[in-house]
């Protein structure tokens, strides 16, 4: 049972550099979600997506773009990364029912030096 | 807006020992309420939920129930184990299917 799988799950860039983080699901959800993770701030909401060809920006969007590719992928993009970037990334997957279980890939950790 | 407080860690126990991770909440409707967890080097997963007012949700040990009066959703354990020695998330999600995470608690349960 893969679940929801990410890659990479370290990576390591330099101030500029762009690279693709990407995520599948093979639950079939119709939802899937871009969080990062820093110490003492939670998980926030990058960007998301509703279902299959929609993307929305969450919390903070801010140098980063994504693509639905479709139902089961849904990659993050950094164009031109920053040191403010480096954080840890959770990809995670849910039905769009509200209550709903999100369920979480094990992360790529990115630093950006 | 939608927030969760949670207390601060990290919170450093004795097995066998009791556990309470307080965590409150604002929301602008009814929300649902979730404990996740997440183990070292994983990533977040679900402990228990609740999706209305006085429901107690529960597993591997663990209970939390809804408090609406007190806009309250306190995760107890009543005899931790090493095992339970990760970081502890309370979220909620209101009218749609988004999740507002607490900063989240790490407990370090010692033999």
């Amino acid at each position: 049972n893969a679940g929801v799988t990410q890659t990479p799950k370290f990576q390591v860039l330099k101030t500029g550099q762009s690279m693709t983080l990407q995520c599948a699901q093979d639950m079939n959800h119709n939802s899937m979600y871009w969080y990062r993770q820093d110490p003492g701030m939670g998980l926030r909401l990058i960007y998301y997506s509703a279902s299959e060809g929609t993307t929305d920006k969450g919390e903070v969007p801010n140098g980063y773009n994504v693509s639905r590719l479709n139902k089961r992928e849904f990659s993050l993009r950094l164009e031109s990364a920053a040191p403010s970037q480096t954080s840890v990334y959770f990809c995670a997957s849910s039905e769009s029912s509200p209550g709903n279980i999100q369920y979480f890939g094990a992360g790529t950790r990115l630093s950006v030096l | 807006g939608n927030s969760v407080t949670q207390m601060e860690g990290p919170v450093t126990l004795s097995e066998e020992a009791f556990l309470t991770i307080n965590c409150t909440y604002t929301a602008t409707g009814y929300p649902s309420l979730f404990w996740y967890v997440q183990y070292p080097g994983e990533g977040l997963q679900l402990l228990l939920k609740a999706t209305k007012a006085d429901d107690k949700g529960s597993n591997k040990g663990f209970e939390a129930t809804y408090r609406k009066e007190t806009t309250s959703f306190h995760l107890e354990k009543g005899s931790v184990q090493v095992s339970d020695s990760a970081v502890y998330f309370c979220a909620l999600s209101v009218n749609d299917y988004k999740l507002s995470f607490g900063a989240g608690t790490t407990v370090t349960v010692r033999a």
